[in-house]
């Protein structure tokens, strides 16, 4: 694998489901992002960790949760969420430190539809 | 509050003009960065532009920068089909806290559609 995978592409939950998204980078990077795309509205920052620890909260709601165990690795934990949030959920990860720029390289997405 | 504004929003334009796509922004960064995003796909890194009068070039496709202007631009040249997709520009602040990392504010994209 390389760059930034995402699992799964596709989700279909219900409102009353808990449901997690996963996001794996193999660029050997210290910082990752969640971020939502929905039609109507531009890309949205959701969360940023540096070196596993949260760094930033977007004012995201408590029906989202995330997770970051190692460098590698990031979760997005998903309960009692509204048809609102139907999206695409874009992982990205960036060297971190203090790094001259924060060029991002995003995963490939996963499109949730909640019904 | 950062913000981005990207003009125009929606494109067609005919295999081998030339066009120019305009990105604002309301703070004062120097840290610039333009992505393509094709349907149903990810966004891909197009250019990083660091520095006021920074230009890079990639094929048909050129960035500039102007810090002053709080202003980017990116220029096609002779489009081609394969150009058509969605470009986004996005802009971040470099700060110490966070350890570096910051979460980037992008534009609402440039749905880019061009006819052979």
């Amino acid at each position: 694998e390389t760059g930034v995978t995402q699992t799964p592409r596709h989700l279909v939950m219900g409102m009353t489901n808990k449901k997690s998204l996963k996001c794996e980078q193999h660029l050997g990077h210290n910082a990752m992002y969640w971020y939502k795309q929905s039609a109507k509205k531009p890309l949205e920052l959701m969360f940023v960790y540096s070196l596993e620890e949260r760094v930033e909260n977007n004012s995201v709601p408590s029906r989202f949760s995330p997770e970051c165990p190692n460098s590698s690795h990031l979760f997005l934990h998903l309960h009692t969420l509204q048809p609102e949030d139907s999206a695409l959920y874009l992982c990205a990860s960036s060297r971190g430190g203090l790094f001259l720029y924060n060029e991002q390289f995003f995963g490939p997405g996963t499109r949730l539809t909640v019904l | 509050e950062l913000k981005v504004e990207q003009n125009p929003l929606f494109l067609s334009m005919q295999e081998g003009k030339n066009y120019t796509i305009y990105c604002n922004y309301s703070t004062t960064s120097d840290r610039l960065y333009w992505y393509r995003q094709d349907p149903g796909k990810s966004l891909e890194s197009l250019f990083v532009l660091l520095s006021n009068g920074a230009v890079k070039q990639e094929g048909r496709l050129m960035a500039s920068l102007d810090t002053k202007a709080r202003l980017s631009t990116l220029h096609i040249t002779a489009a081609v089909h394969d150009l058509s997709a969605t470009y986004f520009c996005a802009v971040d602040i470099w700060k110490v806290s966070g350890g570096g990392a910051d979460g980037l504010t992008f534009g609402k994209g440039t749905h880019l559609i061009i006819q052979p």
